[in-house]
């Protein structure tokens, strides 16, 4: 149990236009998602919260305009880079969060490549 | 604000050596910590965790015990498999629902 897809896994885009990343929860209601981006060989940085039904949290420095977050149900989360450009190019994971007695930790995705030329 | 520091990688051992990796931790109160490995081109997966002082995390051969007085949650593994090559990240949670702090992560490479 407590599975969490991302789609796609990995993207190739032109600069200039926007991706929508997809996460999901299978097996469990998440009230919480989280969305992070990994550069190589470095850490995940945390880029915004959201919670169902009401709009993300975005960490200092995120741009909210560029990165738009919708949570729109208790198991799908978007991730839309508008506009990319190639310095957006990274590894976006994401990873989705309920709280009770069989769960209380965040299950992570596979993880969705971004590659803008 | 909360943070965590890892040894630096990449580790390279070999098949069957000892595993020992580094994490302190700078929180107030007692938060949760744990340890997610990455494995190639895949997302995180927890690997063990604790949530109180001297709790000890165990899963699939490693280890780590929760330090408060060393504010430290070292990771250890007694004998290492080509398979454990991955990427290890120490992190901690202040309280249910927030978010993870995670430390930069460390390479592990094992040898045959």
């Amino acid at each position: 149990g407590a599975v969490v897809s991302q789609h796609p896994s990995w993207v190739i885009c032109k600069s200039g236009t926007s991706v929508k990343i997809e996460c999901r929860s299978l097996d469990f209601q998440a009230t919480t998602m989280f969305w992070y981006r990994q550069f190589p060989k470095q850490s995940l940085m945390l880029m915004a919260t959201s919670n169902e039904g009401s709009k993300a949290t975005y960490e200092q420095g995120v741009e909210k305009d560029k990165f738009l977050i919708n949570h729109a149900s208790l198991t799908l989360s978007t991730l839309t880079v508008t506009s990319a450009h190639p310095e957006d190019s990274s590894f976006y994971i994401c990873s989705a969060y309920t709280q009770g007695d069989r769960y209380n930790e965040q299950f992570f995705g596979p993880g969705t490549r971004l590659t803008v030329l | 604000g909360n943070s965590v520091t890892q040894m630096e990688g990449p580790v390279t051992l070999s098949e069957e050596a000892f595993l020992t990796i580094n994490c302190t931790y700078t929180a107030t109160g007692y938060p949760s910590l744990f340890w997610y490995v990455q494995y190639p081109g895949e997302g995180l997966q927890l690997l063990l965790k604790a949530t109180k002082a001297d709790d000890k995390g165990s899963n699939k051969g490693f280890e780590a015990t929760y330090r408060k007085e060393t504010t430290s949650f070292h990771l250890e593994k007694g004998s290492v498999q080509v398979s454990d090559s991955a990427v290890y990240f120490c992190a901690l949670k202040k309280s249910s629902g927030d978010k993870l702090t995670f430390g930069t992560g460390t390479r592990l490479a094992v040898r045959p």
